[in-house]
């Protein structure tokens, strides 16, 4: 059981570059989430989806689009990167939204904008 | 006021010292609470849940204080292998725009020296 799936682990980008981190999950969880992590932010929410076809934001949510056409896949593109967006990403899904669903986290993409 | 505050430590303990952390929330409509662990450039995992009741798991204790809006961790005999970054979450239903996400603490660093 793979868990929650992200790639790439490592990226390096151009400021102007676009580019789609990729996360997948095998549990057929309902509700996936993207986070930054940051150094004296904590981890912050980008966008989210209940369900398939169903996305919305969350606290940081410009400079990125999601889309969610299967359940197991919940892709996170970086329109044109800028060093602003130079983060740790974490994609994470949970059977629901329900009280005390626990959340499982990928293992993070690093992200370098230059 | 933040929504979920933490001490960020770090907090320096000798093995088989007891440790507290201590985590305040804003949101008196949140209903689910829980202690993530992360370790060095790692994905963040769930530690425990928090229950009203207060809830133990081994050498871990976790409480919750609706009405003061304060959540705890009691680590007793640490370990060499509790050092780790933990997180204070909360997932609150009906919070501005994010329904159901997860709201994390920015983390307190636990070292445990042998």
């Amino acid at each position: 059981n793979a868990g929650v799936t992200q790639t790439p682990k490592f990226q390096v980008l151009k400021t102007g570059q676009s580019m789609t981190l990729q996360c997948a999950q095998d549990m057929n969880h309902e509700y996936m989430s993207w986070y930054r992590q940051d150094p004296g932010m904590g981890l912050r929410l980008i966008h989210y989806s209940v369900g398939a076809g169903i996305t919305d934001q969350g606290e940081v949510p410009n400079g990125y689009n999601v889309s969610r056409s299967t359940t197991e896949d919940f892709p996170l593109r970086l329109l044109s990167a800028a060093p602003s967006q130079t983060s740790v990403y974490f994609c994470a899904s949970s059977y629901s939204i329900g009280v005390q669903a626990e959340a499982f986290f990928g293992q993070g993409t690093r992200l370098t904008v230059v | 006021r933040k929504e979920v505050e933490q001490d960020p430590g770090p907090f320096n303990v000798p093995e088989g010292a007891t440790v507290a952390f201590n985590c305040t929330y804003s949101n008196s409509a949140s209903q689910s609470f829980f202690w993530y662990r992360q370790d060095c450039r790692k994905e963040p995992k769930l530690l425990m849940s928090v229950y009203s009741s207060g809830n133990e798991d081994g050498r871990f204790t976790a409480q919750l204080n609706r009405a003061s809006q304060y959540i705890s961790l009691l680590i007793r005999d640490s370990k060499l292998s509790d050092s780790a970054t933990y997180l204070c979450v909360v997932n609150a239903f009906n919070y501005g725009g994010s329904q159901g996400n997860l709201i994390f603490g920015k983390g307190t660093k636990l070292s445990v020296k042998p």
